[in-house]
């Protein structure tokens, strides 16, 4: 157990819709990050924050947007969704913002567009 | 466009022997991140390198990093079952967070 909890687990919604992937990170960490893996472009980063702040984006679509809240938890939102945004969503966190910091992984959000 | 490209994309090999992964990228980096993921789980983070000619060892894995070439190694010995995985290397390109790429992964099979 990473100690990173992601909710849900699963997700199936329709074309057109809008979701909302939660994460909260171990105890103490303050950095959270998001991924994205798929088959067709498998993992690929999408944000980075630190402390509430955005600290890096990465090939995060302007239809996805995230924020970390003063508890230190994450939300990724997903609008307009589209076929190809059927996808397992892992957050992970970490202590500090810097690189030399493991990262912790929670088990994902798998979601399924139909 | 960066490119973080991993070989083999598939490897078996039989326990006992050795075996060596690699990781070239095309931008200048000196961060780069091993992780490991099982069939249908999460990823765990194996080791964080730093810096030119950073070494990292934890148990049977060997990871280096050489930032002139661009490349980075996951050495593997006396290979058993239980390291069967898919293995990934990221580089880390930003100078604010984190920012990374990731390679196509490795997906290592080892054979009693």
């Amino acid at each position: 157990d990473s100690g990173v909890t992601q909710t849900p687990k699963h997700l199936i919604t329709a074309t057109g819709q809008r979701v909302t992937l939660r994460c909260s990170p171990r105890s103490g960490d303050l950095s959270v990050y998001w991924y994205q893996q798929s088959l067709d472009q498998g993992l690929q980063f999408l944000i980075h924050y630190y402390n509430g702040e955005e600290r890096a984006k990465g090939n995060i679509l302007e239809r996805f947007s995230a924020q970390q809240f003063p508890d230190l938890h994450s939300e990724l939102n997903l609008s307009s969704l589209e076929l190809g945004d059927s996808a397992l969503y892992f957050c992970a966190s970490a202590r500090g913002g810097g690189s030399n910091q493991p990262q912790h992984f929670g088990d994902g959000t798998r979601l399924s567009i139909l | 466009e960066l490119k973080v490209e991993q070989n083999p994309l598939f490897l078996s090999m039989q326990e006992g022997k050795n075996y060596t992964i690699y990781c070239n990228y095309s931008t200048t980096s000196d961060r780069l991140y091993w992780y490991r993921q099982d069939p249908g789980k999460s990823l765990e983070s194996l080791f964080v390198l730093l810096s030119n000619g950073a070494v990292k060892q934890e148990g049977r894995l060997m990871a280096s990093l050489d930032t002139k070439a661009r490349l980075s190694t996951l050495h593997i010995t006396a290979a058993v079952h239980d390291l069967s995985a898919t293995y990934f290397c990221a580089v880390d390109i930003s100078n604010t967070g984190n920012q990374f790429y990731f390679g196509t992964g490795t997906s290592l099979t080892v054979i009693p």
